[in-house]
């Protein structure tokens, strides 16, 4: 399997914040990654697939980079609605492994 | 609009088998492309992706589980079943299923549409 890590686990920002969120991948996997927000009680909801690319519906103050290996998943300017907990997963090889998360809390 | 909910026991026994069953609307798992995944979440853990089904049957399970679920469709009654074998207490989590699309050049996999998740205890 596809080891998926995410840096850092947690942290801390205000509103208006840019926010960062890395994700790193055991073995290249191309730009095959997606990134999902989920709030406490809720089912997930992707934001960025194909390591890039806005889900439709999804502000543009997220975007995604990265490709093989490593990752990241930025947020411009923090909003309350973004607190949250982000899982990055790859959909290159199966199973589709999810990383551990990044707790987004103020 | 598609939407997904997962239905099935919300208690099982250690060793007892749990079936879920997935029915949603919206889509047909008749169209090529489209898939159905199953994925779990333990309380205040990671999600663990467990299976996913394609319109044309073909099935992917999670290794570390595979000997123990079985994944199937009914498109006539737009339903999915998951059964898993053996449970024990830690699996204990909440179930989702979810719509499986892809997009652009890449066929890149996502899963776009997610059901409520359903809280499955294993407990005597």
């Amino acid at each position: 399997d596809i080891q998926m890590t995410q840096s850092p686990s947690s942290l801390s920002a205000s509103v208006g914040d840019r926010v960062t969120i890395t994700c790193r991948a055991s073995r290249s996997i191309s730009t095959y990654l997606n990134w999902y927000q989920q709030k406490p009680g809720k089912a997930p909801n992707v934001v960025i697939y194909g390591a890039a690319s806005l889900q439709s519906g999804v502000p543009s103050r997220f975007s995604g980079s990265g490709s093989e290996r490593d990752f990241t998943l930025t947020i411009s300017s923090l909003q309350p609605e973004d607190f949250a907990t982000y899982y990055c997963q790859q959909s290159y090889f199966f199973p589709f492994t999810f990383g551990p998360g990044t707790k987004v809390d103020i | 609009q598609i939407t997904l909910k997962e239905s099935g026991p919300t208690l099982v026994k250690p060793t007892q088998t749990l079936t879920l069953t997935c029915t949603f609307s919206g889509f047909s798992l008749s169209t090529s492309g489209v898939g159905v995944g199953w994925i779990r979440q333990p309380p205040g853990k990671a999600l663990e992706w467990l299976a996913l089904i394609y319109w044309d049957d073909d099935k992917r399970y999670s290794p570390s589980l595979m000997s123990r679920l079985t994944v199937t469709k009914d498109t006539s009654k737009n339903q999915v079943v998951l059964t898993m074998t053996d449970m024990d207490p830690v699996d204990t989590a909440t179930y989702y299923c979810a719509h499986r699309t892809y997009y652009g050049s890449g066929s890149y996999s996502l899963f776009d549409y997610w059901g409520q998740g359903t809280l499955v205890t294993v407990s005597s």
